[in-house]
């Protein structure tokens, strides 16, 4: 059972370009939803993370717009840069277990310069 | 500072042995969860272990198991290994259950 799914699988921007990536969730206890970043051969790095009381977060080049009556959320990355080339997770969790993170299925971005 | 570390990087494995992987948590992290990444796929949580206790548990079958240590450390095995085992197994740590989870590099497991 896929809780959070995640669009579009793969993504080719120009450098300078904002790619954006688009999740969408069914379960109404998630509360916190976290992007990761993972390079080949590396485990997954936290990069950004929203809570449902926030509409956008914004940290460097990320931004997390967050949807809660659509339960849809998304990533965009401004100025893209050729070292974003990554695959990008979005994810989900609920309260008493951020450990126990929900994944989407990945977006494998490639940034050509 | 160590961030989590996992032990091997790479193992391969027959169809129906049994496996190990270790995990030391980032310094100061007393939570460790397991995950298993199917190539081209998102992690699945496996089981999450505070206190030297199972806490929470994904959906794997029983063939899966874990220990905690004194020191935080944690073990996976998997025992009757089949060929859709073969994933890349990472473990997570954090500073109790609900705080953000940092990964290891994880253990590339083939099973043949």
């Amino acid at each position: 059972q896929q809780q959070v799914k995640q669009s579009p699988q793969s993504l080719i921007v120009q450098k300078g370009g904002i790619p954006i990536i688009n999740c969408a969730y069914e379960n109404t206890a998630f509360d916190y939803f976290p992007w990761y970043q993972q390079f080949p051969g590396k485990g997954p790095a936290l990069l950004i993370a929203i809570r449902p009381d926030v509409s956008e977060k914004k940290e460097g080049r990320f931004t997390i717009s967050f949807n809660k009556s659509a339960k849809q959320f998304s990533l965009h990355i401004m100025d893209s840069q050729p070292g974003d080339s990554a695959t990008y997770f979005c994810a989900a969790s609920s309260p008493g277990g951020y450990q126990k993170v929900t994944f989407g299925t990945g977006t494998k971005l490639q940034v050509i310069p | 500072d160590a961030g989590v570390t996992q032990s091997p990087t790479h193992l391969i494995k027959t169809r129906g042995q049994q496996v190990t992987l270790r995990c030391s948590p980032k310094s100061g992290h007393d939570t460790v969860s397991w995950y298993q990444q199917a190539l081209g796929q998102g992690p699945q949580f496996i089981f999450q272990y505070y206190e030297e206790e199972e806490r929470q548990r994904g959906n794997f079958p029983d063939r899966f198991s874990g220990h905690q240590f004194p020191n935080y450390s944690s073990e996976l095995n998997v025992n009757a290994l089949l060929l859709g085992d073969s994933a890349l197994y990472l473990c997570a740590s954090s500073l109790g259950e609900n705080t953000e989870a940092f990964f290891g590099q994880g253990t590339r497991l083939t099973v043949v």
